[in-house]
């Protein structure tokens, strides 16, 4: 079964924290996102890579960053955590070509 | 730029009851369109998605929604709900101007399914 690996499901971390939220898949898609999920607010788009060492800001860059440095991986970097970044992040993957996501199970981030 | 509105927040509804949860897009050019179930702590999961063809696009779980080009609409329904179709579900669309791999998505409905 083809799968999209977030390595933690709850963090909690403090701010000024640097964290680091993973995301693994194992389909061979060129395309990675990382959103986040609020009420009321849906998902939104931090970034998106469509190749290795590519990247591109989405809605909500600002505070984040990441890294693609293997096609199968995508991290989502909090250079300094803070309090309004508690969320929850979901990673996706997709084919070129674009016939919809897949995702994984999201990682609920506290920042305390 | 592409949007996606979904109306309804919540609907709360009966079991076995019929239930359409609402998904108009704005797009001046080709799209395709999705919708995604969430159940409670869990990632989203693709329910069904229309790229080309018929307009009435069959999923899983008994779901089914129609394209509609001229009202910019994709509804979902199904006719007869259960309490494991309680979650949040997305509607998302994706188009030529975002090189169909970028999915924008809207906020969400909340089905309640009461016995």
């Amino acid at each position: 079964d083809v799968k999209v690996t977030q390595s933690s499901r709850y963090l909690v971390k403090r701010t000024g924290e640097k964290v680091f939220l993973e995301c693994v898949q194992d389909m061979d898609h060129e395309n990675m996102f990382w959103y986040r999920q609020d009420p009321g607010l849906g998902l939104r788009l931090i970034y998106f890579s469509y190749d290795v060492k590519m990247k591109e800001k989405g809605d909500i860059p600002e505070g984040y960053s990441v890294s693609r440095e293997k096609k199968e991986r995508f991290s989502l970097i909090l250079e300094s955590a803070s309090t309004n970044q508690t969320s929850m992040y979901l990673c996706a993957s997709t084919v070129t070509g674009g016939y919809g996501y897949t995702f994984g199970s999201g990682t609920r981030l506290t920042v305390v | 730029a592409q949007s996606v509105t979904q109306l309804d927040s919540q609907v709360p509804v009966f079991e076995e009851a019929p239930v359409e949860l609402r998904c108009n897009y704005s797009s001046s050019v080709s799209v395709y369109l999705f919708w995604y179930v969430q159940y409670p702590n869990q990632g989203l999961q693709l329910l069904l998605k229309y790229l080309s063809g018929s307009t009435l696009v069959k999923g899983i779980n008994g779901f089914e929604a129609e394209f509609n080009k001229s009202q910019t609409s994709f509804h979902l329904r199904k006719p007869s709900v259960h309490i494991s179709d309680t979650a949040e579900y997305f509607c998302a669309v994706s188009s030529m101007n975002t090189g169909f791999q970028k999915l924008v998505f809207g906020t969400g409905t909340r089905l309640l399914v009461s016995p």
